[in-house]
């Protein structure tokens, strides 16, 4: 089955310094990928669509300056959590689309993040 | 984007058959049906979906009711690995955007 990599599953960071998550689609070309982040003992929210050489959509609330979406080819988005504090600290996921619409979402195992 | 009502949490025990609820009255025509689940520390895991009749697959069996205002995800004989949280979730399909609720947290008791 289609596979979503996430990388890195971990890392831990000191307030102030960026951090960048790494979503591929493995066996797939995903012309859109989803960001979402989770706090402890909460649902995902979602964050920002990632379109393939476009610029992301951001959900309310969601600072486009603070999260940074790249989404450069059709099999890799990136996001950057710029300048990041502790309050940023949470498990990122993402996810990605393969065509045709209505299908399943394949989701990466998430990026818990820690912000010292 | 529609909503979805589903119980907070629910217990089974081992290889007896679960079955999850979830209210949707305001589900539109065009809005499928599907369920996620997510064990911890992991993203979500397709389990199935449909949009008006019964879907069965090798994890488990969605039946949505003749209105659509509700449907129900049965997992025939539930075993410790489906442990997780269930999301019931409805997708207009225009983007494949999901928007998860709070779904219903199963425990499986041995």
């Amino acid at each position: 089955g289609a596979v979503v990599s996430q990388h890195p599953s971990w890392v831990i960071c000191k307030s102030g310094t960026s951090v960048k998550i790494e979503c591929r689609s493995l066996d797939f070309q995903a012309t859109t990928m989803f960001w979402y982040r989770q706090f402890p003992k909460q649902s995902l929210m979602l964050m920002a669509t990632s379109n393939e050489g476009s610029k992301a959509t951001y959900e309310q609330g969601v600072e486009k300056d603070k999260f940074l979406i790249n989404h450069a080819s059709l099999t890799l988005s990136t996001l950057t959590v710029t300048s990041a504090h502790p309050e940023d600290s949470s498990f990122y996921i993402c996810s990605a689309s393969r065509p045709p619409l209505n299908e399943k979402l394949f989701f990466g195992s998430g990026t818990q993040l820690s912000v010292l | 984007d529609a909503k979805t009502t589903q119980p907070n949490s629910m217990e089974s025990n081992e290889e007896e058959p679960v079955h999850l609820p979830c209210n949707h009255s305001t589900i539109s025509g065009t809005d499928y049906i599907h369920w996620y689940r997510q064990l911890p520390s992991q993203g979500p895991e397709y389990v199935i979906h449909g949009l008006t009749s019964n879907v069965n697959n090798r994890m488990a069996s969605l039946a949505i009711a003749e209105d659509r205002k509700s449907s129900t995800l049965i997992l025939h004989r539930a075993t410790l690995r489906d442990a997780a949280v269930y999301y019931c979730i409805l997708d207009g399909g225009a983007t494949n955007k999901l928007i998860f609720g709070t779904g219903t947290l199963l425990a499986v008791q041995p």
